[in-house]
């Protein structure tokens, strides 16, 4: 079964402070993604991991990809109130033939910063 | 440059109605995907086409169907609409069709706001 899990699903934190974000896959995957979403909005592609070991970084937060243990994270370095949002990755799964799947998203990572 | 479009972006149903989403790309896209998004539950894929004339099922089909008769376009039908499928509804497309294209980023629609009373 395909599976992604992400936890926690809430998270408080202060600004200033930094936090992780795990985002654990059932099954043999080819990349994964994370996004954001704003309240009453679309999803916002944050990044876009394809192999072991990749890292990618965008102003506070980084990503990162362990594809052997089957766990990406995303870590929030000095949260300011702008991040809060809600993130969730999404790992595209392989078909037996190797041709692209499908993308199954985990339930998000609500994340409130406060002053 | 629109990206994907989604139309109507709020609607509100009668159980039994019927009602036709639609989902139009401008980037040439192959693969597109319909989602629906239910508090505490992340995206659920409903539908999915890897390109015109082809779709297939994903997570949660049942009450759905679709139709992909032409490339920059996705239609998502209810047939006879429940309360259950009260969601948002999001809309996807990408590049996809290899299993090494690299770089590939899946863009998403501003969603539709559908209620079913």
């Amino acid at each position: 079964e395909l599976k992604v899990e992400q936890n926690p699903l809430f998270l408080s934190m202060q600004e200033g402070k930094n936090y992780t974000i795990y985002c654990n896959y059932s099954t043999t995957s080819d990349r994964l993604y994370w996004y954001r979403q704003d309240p009453g909005k679309s999803l916002e592609s944050l990044f876009v991991l394809l192999s072991n070991g990749a890292v990618k970084q965008e102003g506070r937060l980084m990503a990162s990809l362990d594809t052997k243990a089957r766990l990406s994270t995303l870590h929030i370095t000095a949260a300011v109130h702008d991040l809060s949002a809600t993130y969730f990755c999404a790992v595209r799964f392989l078909h037996e033939t190797g041709t692209a799947s499908k993308l199954t998203f985990g339930t998000g990572t609500r994340l409130q910063v406060t002053l | 440059n629109a990206g994907v479009t989604q139309t109507p972006k709020f609607r509100v149903l009668k159980t039994g109605q019927s009602m036709t989403l639609l989902c139009a790309q401008d980037m040439n896209h192959e693969y597109m995907y319909w989602y629906r998004q239910d508090p505490g539950m992340g995206l659920r894929l409903i539908h999915y086409s890897v390109g015109e004339g082809t779709t297939a099922k994903g997570e949660v089909p049942d009450g759905y169907n679709v139709s992909r008769l032409k490339k920059q376009n996705f239609l998502l039908g209810l047939e006879s609409a429940a309360p259950s499928q009260t969601s948002v509804y999001f809309c996807a497309s990408s590049y996809d069709g290899a299993l090494f294209l690299r770089g590939n980023t899946i863009y998403f629609g501003e969603g539709s706001w559908l209620t079913v009373v």
